[in-house]
């Protein structure tokens, strides 16, 4: 079974420019999350889609990111304009039941200069 | 809000010593308690979960009991191994919701 992919692996962008990063969940998988990973910190909850539904982004800085699931499979969250402190993995996961369900992906670093 | 808190790291042992990482939790209701596990260059993996209190999570040899008067959920192993050599996150999801709340995680190196 193919897990979570993720691209690109690396991103080294300049404050105020824009980024965008791309996961394909697990085949079959209704739920889709991302989650921001800072250095020596745990992940934090982004966003939370169910098909292309959002059920939770209330942790989203929605002046700058957004996200979108086309067609309940794929997603792309966006940064625009990119901040210092967005430096950080960005994780995606994706699950088909209960939070012990979920698969992660192998992550985006993001350097912001 | 609920939140997760993991001891500080790193922390580093010899190999076949015994390993405890604490975790202390804060939530409402009875959340259910997970362990995931990060190694170098890989994503991070469920390596065992409680969803009620006294229950007991085990795989590869590490355990965790749900302690509901404590709040805790501490991860044991009796003899770790080189390859345990990972990061470890303790995290939670409040009753009936999908998210995860990630503590900080805790950076473990077992030296031969």
């Amino acid at each position: 079974e193919a897990g979570v992919a993720q691209s690109p692996r690396y991103k080294i962008i300049e404050k105020r420019q824009s980024v965008a990063f791309w996961c394909n969940p697990i085949s079959g998988h209704a739920t889709l999350y991302w989650y921001q990973q800072i250095l020596g910190q745990g992940p934090k909850l982004l966003i939370q889609f169910q098909n292309n539904g959002v059920v939770d982004d209330s942790q989203l800085p929605k002046d700058r990111f957004s996200a979108e699931r086309l067609k309940g499979v794929d997603s792309t969250l966006k940064i625009q304009p990119a901040k210092l402190e967005d430096s950080a993995v960005y994780l995606c996961a994706s699950s088909f039941g209960g939070p012990e369900t979920q698969y992660f992906g192998p992550g985006t670093r993001l350097l912001v200069l | 809000g609920n939140s997760v808190t993991q001891m500080e790291g790193p922390v580093t042992l010899s190999e076949e010593a015994f390993l405890t990482i604490n975790c202390t939790y804060t939530a409402t209701g009875y959340p259910s308690l997970f362990w995931y596990v990060q190694y170098p260059g890989e994503g991070l993996q469920l390596l065992l979960k409680a969803t009620k209190a006294d229950d007991k999570g085990s795989n590869k040899g590490f355990e965790a009991t749900y302690r509901k008067e404590t709040t805790s959920f501490h991860l044991e192993k009796g003899s770790v191994q080189v390859s345990d050599s990972a990061v470890y996150f303790c995290a939670l999801s409040e009753q009936g919701a999908q998210k995860l709340v990630f503590g900080q995680g805790t950076r473990l190196t077992i030296n031969p």
